[in-house]
């Protein structure tokens, strides 16, 4: 079955860098684009950016270009996603997430990971 | 695109029918709108795409339609398990862009 198996929560203090991972199993890696979706406490749903696993083009959101940097590895069929210079207001649930398209639904979800961030 | 969803909050009893609205700042690029339910501390789970299609395994009692810049999804008859934040999503134009929710609870 498919499965987006997500790295554990981290702690991070304002100014530092994150990198959470996104392992893809249960379907043809290459063949689904991946995104990220980030969710504050309490609040609705953010789309960050997206990746094409097979080809490494990315499309990030304006609010975060310049701050975050999605990569994949094919040979483990894991992307990753990096976002530095923290801020309290990044402290979130982010998941990784896929759809078949560019520009099709995203019709599968990681269980996500909490990236909190605190002096 | 903003999405803006109506009501917040829906408060209803199981049995009874629900109707959500979500309303675009500018039309949808050909329909490209996605229907997702979160139930609290999980992941969105799948409904609808391109505004109408329900998702593998979805129930029948789930139904969506618009066009353009309104859309709006059906649930037909409250289950219990149906209670939880639904949320819209366009995907025709980037960036990608989610509704702020509606919560639908139990009256």
């Amino acid at each position: 079955q498919v499965q987006l198996v997500q790295s554990g929560p981290e702690v991070k203090k304002p100014g530092a860098s994150v990198k959470v991972s996104c392992k893809a199993s249960g379907y043809t890696f290459v063949n689904y684009y991946i995104h990220w979706v980030r969710q504050a406490p309490g609040q609705g749903l953010e789309w960050m950016g997206i990746i094409n696993p097979s080809s490494g083009a990315t499309n990030y959101a304006q609010e975060f270009q310049g701050r975050v940097i999605i990569t994949s590895d094919t040979s483990t069929n894991t992307v990753y996603m990096e976002l530095n210079t923290l801020k309290s207001e990044d402290t979130a649930v982010y998941f990784c997430a896929r759809s078949s398209g560019w520009y099709l639904a995203i019709d599968y979800w990681g269980r996500g990971t909490l990236v909190s961030v605190a002096s | 695109i903003v999405l803006t969803q109506s009501p917040g909050t829906l408060s209803l009893s199981p049995g009874d029918r629900a109707t959500l609205s979500c309303r675009a700042s500018q039309s949808v690029d050909s329909g490209h709108l996605a229907w997702y339910q979160q139930k609290p501390g999980q992941a969105p789970r799948f409904l609808m795409a391109d505004a109408s299609s329900r998702a593998t395994d979805i129930p029948d009692r789930f139904s969506a339609s618009g066009s353009g810049t309104d859309f709006t999804l059906s649930i037909s008859r409250l289950e219990p398990e149906d209670f939880a934040v639904y949320y819209c999503h366009q995907y025709g134009t980037s960036p990608r862009t989610f509704g702020q929710g509606t919560k639908v609870e139990i009256k």
